[in-house]
């Protein structure tokens, strides 16, 4: 099993639309949580970090499940911009140092 | 700044050559860590050094890869002999000093290797 589960998509959205992305952790050891955004052929950037009791960012708001270590994205409405991959990202605490375990990916397409 | 620096950005070679991938942190930094990208596996975690020493290498898939760390702001990732299933993205990432905070990451472009 996956450390970090995502649907990879696509999710094909017109302009203004609400979409929602979800993504399942498995090691209950996880310490904190993040969204980051994966525009084609370039890097990873932070988009957002997820916390318990929710935390929104604009359009965008992100909420965590530590119960049933689940994490949402949420993104009301969406621009054309915000055509991109969308990376759920845990941070696990491992021999005594950081580590960042990507899931493979949510693909979203706005179309005007 | 110029933010993090990785060469070659495209490489294509022959399977059983060597492939040496190049990377220079962001000045000040002093964590930096190689990771590989593709389609099936996604963003995976190769090699992670603090202070040019490397700290977790348990990522790197076998004897084949080899990573160095020599001064503060150089790095490269060695595959050798290389294999078609080595096709991927290489990313390079590091951290400012003092943060702490491993989603503080800035990477790098990534250098897109093809194994023919």
């Amino acid at each position: 099993r996956k450390e970090v589960e995502q649907d990879p998509g696509p999710f094909n959205v017109p302009e203004g639309a609400t979409v929602a992305f979800n993504c399942t952790y498995s090691n209950s050891a996880s310490q904190s949580f993040f969204w980051y955004r994966q525009d084609c052929r370039k890097e990873p950037k932070l988009l957002m970090s997820v916390y318990s009791s929710g935390n929104e960012d604009g359009r965008f708001t992100a909420q965590l499940n530590r119960a049933s270590q689940y994490i949402s994205l949420l993104i009301r409405d969406s621009k054309l911009s915000d055509s991109a991959t969308y990376l759920c990202v845990v941070n696990l605490m491992n021999t005594g140092f950081q580590k960042l375990v990507f899931g493979t990916g949510t693909r979203l397409l706005v179309s005007p | 700044d110029a933010g993090v620096i990785q060469s070659p950005r495209h490489e294509v070679t022959e399977m059983g050559q060597e492939v040496t991938l190049r990377c220079k942190p962001i000045s000040g930094h002093n964590s930096l860590f190689w990771y590989r990208q593709t389609m099936m596996r996604g963003l995976e975690l190769l090699i992670y050094f603090n202070n040019n020493v490397p700290i977790d290498d348990s990522g790197m898939p076998e004897d084949r890869f080899s990573a160095k760390m020599p001064n503060a702001s150089f790095s490269t990732l060695k595959i050798q002999p290389s294999e078609p299933r080595d096709s991927a993205v290489y990313f390079c990432a590091s951290i400012p000093s003092g943060t702490g905070l491993v989603e503080t990451q800035y990477f790098g472009p990534g250098t897109r290797l093809l194994v023919l």
